[in-house]
């Protein structure tokens, strides 16, 4: 089946130490979205790509980064995690960023120790 | 700006029961999509329906419907028959046709009683 996967799961990093979540899809869907969800909250886009072209929001902090080398796989960079970046982070996918459903990886959980 | 209004931070229902959760919705466009998804405790968020705007016609899947009062701009979602397994955090969401953002609602969590 078609579908979105984030690895890993659960993911527990130290204070300042660098992490890397991934995301891949087998939609073939050109945009890949990565948001930021903290408990009981609705879900905060960081950025998206379309293709090859990267756009950030406005709000996103510095210390997010992503790449995504290919179509099928991205990957979202945290550079220094603080305990405020202890959140669940999802993947989506669509088609076309307009008029387009988005569809949801499982998430991954991360820890800030 | 775009927002959406869930005013219902958490509904019960008792299973086999119908339950209608509530969004209200702000824009001036006039070509825009709501979206129902599902996130169940620590799974994966689903869609659950889908209506565009330039349809008048309700979208119906299964057990879930919608109430599309595009003039008043409110997207109600009801669920027949509740199941157990319908417990969720439940969000509107908002996707206007002219950009790629998809705004949430704060959700709704229900809760289905045996």
């Amino acid at each position: 089946d078609a579908m979105v996967i984030q690895n890993p799961r659960y993911q527990v990093t130290q204070f300042g130490k660098p992490v890397t979540l991934s995301c891949s899809q087998t939609l073939n869907h050109n945009v890949m979205y990565w948001y930021q969800q903290k408990s009981s909250q609705a879900p905060k886009l960081l950025f998206h790509y379309y293709d090859k072209d990267f756009n950030n929001e406005a709000d996103t902090p510095d210390n997010f980064q992503s790449r995504r080398p290919n179509t099928s796989f991205c990957f979202l960079d945290i550079r220094s995690p603080g305990l405020g970046d202890a959140a669940m982070y999802l993947c989506a996918t669509s088609r076309g960023t307009r008029r387009e459903t988005q569809y949801f990886g499982p998430g991954t959980r991360l820890l800030v120790l | 700006a775009q927002t959406v209004t869930q005013s219902q931070p958490e509904m019960s229902v008792q299973e086999a029961e119908t339950v209608t959760l509530s969004c209200t919705y702000d824009t001036s466009e006039s070509d825009y999509y709501l979206f129902w998804y599902k996130q169940p405790p620590s799974r994966q968020m689903i869609l659950v329906i889908r209506q565009e705007a330039y349809k008048q016609q309700n979208a119906t899947e299964n057990r879930f419907s919608v109430n599309f009062q595009k003039a008043a701009k409110s997207f109600s979602l009801k669920i027949s028959d509740s199941q157990l397994g319908d417990a969720a955090m439940y969000f509107c969401a908002y996707h206007g046709g002219s950009n790629y953002k998809l705004t949430f609602g704060k959700g709704t969590l229900l809760t289905v009683n045996p």
